[in-house]
């Protein structure tokens, strides 16, 4: 698998139910982001989360990070509509100049 | 709030035609990147530019991309003769100095097709 790898793929929930979405990694990373993309738009930063952090809140987002299973979680409580997108993660490995590797993302449909 | 900027938004051109995409990063950044994504799959790092110079870049950077800084705003991604494969949006990104901790902040990208 590569690094950065979401899953689910896909994910469809009703309003005001919890998203969980979660990215797997392969080698040492300095931090790791997520970021949202509605569809044929621009990529929007969510969170980041560093290699020393196990948890970050933001608003209605909560984001772990396990680095001994090299993998990370993004939950979005109380879904909306509008949180309807594409998720990703990119890291930031320790090897490189902040270069970002992305996984293929977990497409959320939130349905009202 | 400061933020990438990127021209064009759309961009079609015939293969085999030079096309050069635009970005302006945030103003005090010092690390600047280059993205693709085509339609339906991943996004994909092509270069990083440290120092006026590539720090890094991936294989699909090949001799056909080039990128400059070439007045201290602008940061281009040139493409000397396009090719089908080259269709995708290409985003832009910059972030501050002090290492590899800092977010990137990522221009809302320009949509290139090639006939």
């Amino acid at each position: 698998s590569q690094q950065g790898e979401e899953d689910p793929q896909a994910l469809s929930i009703q309003e005001g139910e919890n998203a969980t979405m979660n990215c797997s990694y392969k080698t040492s990373i300095n931090n790791l982001q997520w970021y949202r993309q509605n569809s044929g738009r621009g990529l929007v930063h969510l969170i980041l989360i560093r290699s020393n952090e196990r948890e970050k809140h933001s608003g209605r987002l909560r984001v772990t990070l396990d680095t001994s299973k090299k993998s990370s979680s993004l939950l979005i409580t109380a879904s909306r509509a509008a949180d309807t997108a594409s998720y990703f993660c990119a890291t930031v490995t320790t090897d490189s100049w902040g270069k970002f590797q992305f996984g293929a993302g977990t497409q959320v449909v939130v349905t009202p | 709030e400061p933020e990438v900027t990127q021209t064009p938004s759309h961009q079609v051109t015939q293969m085999g035609q030079e096309v050069i995409l635009r970005c302006v990063p945030i103003s005090n950044h010092l690390y600047f990147y280059w993205y693709r994504q085509i339609l339906g799959q991943k996004v994909e790092f092509l270069v990083s530019f440290y120092n006026n110079e590539i720090s890094e870049k991936s294989e699909i950077f090949d001799d056909q991309f080039s990128v400059e800084r070439p007045d201290g705003s602008n940061f281009t991604l040139k493409i000397r003769s396009t090719k089908l494969e080259d269709s995708a949006m290409y985003f832009c990104a910059s972030r501050l100095a002090g290492g590899s901790y800092n977010e990137q902040f990522f221009g809302p990208g320009t949509r290139l097709t090639v006939l």
